[in-house]
């Protein structure tokens, strides 16, 4: 069975940093794309950033460019997502896919706050 | 960044009528489009890709048309468990980008 288990959000103040990781179970995680989507409270989806197998390959809304860094480690069947100089408008729930076009799984998402 | 725009916002539908949901790309995303559900609170659920090819597991009763700019989800005969909000993603282009959302609600 696939499983993806986001990780690591919480509160942090503007201009902070996080990390968040994602476990990946349940199939060969090295042979897909993966792929980070965000969703602010009451509002629509939003892609954030997507790598390909083997990390040659990223790709991030215009949004987070420079700020965000996604990554994996497929030893470790997991992925990351790297947020810094943090604003409120990250504040979202975030979710990791598996595939770069349409992912079929998602996580149950992980919630960032940025708020002082 | 290709924008996608949904309509309507929101949709009233009876229990067992059809429901009709467009999406609109400001430029070609040829049939690289797909479809997602999403209740409160749970992570979206793919449905269509490729404009019109239903993901593992769908009902029959949705279904996808449409290529270029133009498409569409049918729902044939809404169930309570199709209530919800539906949302249009193209991914001919980076970034992938989504619509902003169609809710169907109970009329």
């Amino acid at each position: 069975e696939v499983q993806l288990v986001e990780s690591g959000g919480g509160l942090v103040q503007p201009g902070g940093s996080l990390r968040l990781s994602c476990a990946a179970s349940g199939f060969t995680f090295s042979t897909y794309w993966m792929t980070w989507v965000r969703q602010a409270p009451g509002k629509g989806l939003e892609w954030v950033a997507t790598i390909k197998q083997d990390g040659s390959d990223k790709y991030y809304v215009d949004s987070v460019e420079g700020r965000f860094t996604v990554s994996r480690d497929n030893a470790k069947n997991s992925l990351y997502l790297q947020m810094s100089s943090l604003r409120a408008e990250d504040t979202a729930v975030y979710f990791c896919g598996r595939g770069g076009n349409s992912p079929a799984y998602w996580g149950q998402g992980t919630l960032v706050t940025v708020s002082s | 960044e290709i924008v996608m725009t949904q309509s309507p916002a929101t949709l009233s539908v009876s229990p067992g009528e059809r429901a009709t949901l467009s999406c609109r790309a400001s430029q070609s995303v040829n049939s690289n489009l797909a479809w997602y559900q999403q209740h409160p609170g749970q992570a979206p659920r793919l449905l269509i890709y490729g404009a019109s090819t239903g993901a593992t597991g769908i009902p029959t009763r949705f279904s996808g048309s449409g290529s270029g700019t133009e498409f569409t989800l049918t729902i044939s005969s809404l169930q309570s468990e199709d209530f919800a909000v539906y949302y249009c993603q193209q991914y001919n282009n980076w970034p992938r980008t989504f619509g902003q959302g169609t809710k169907v609600e109970i009329k």
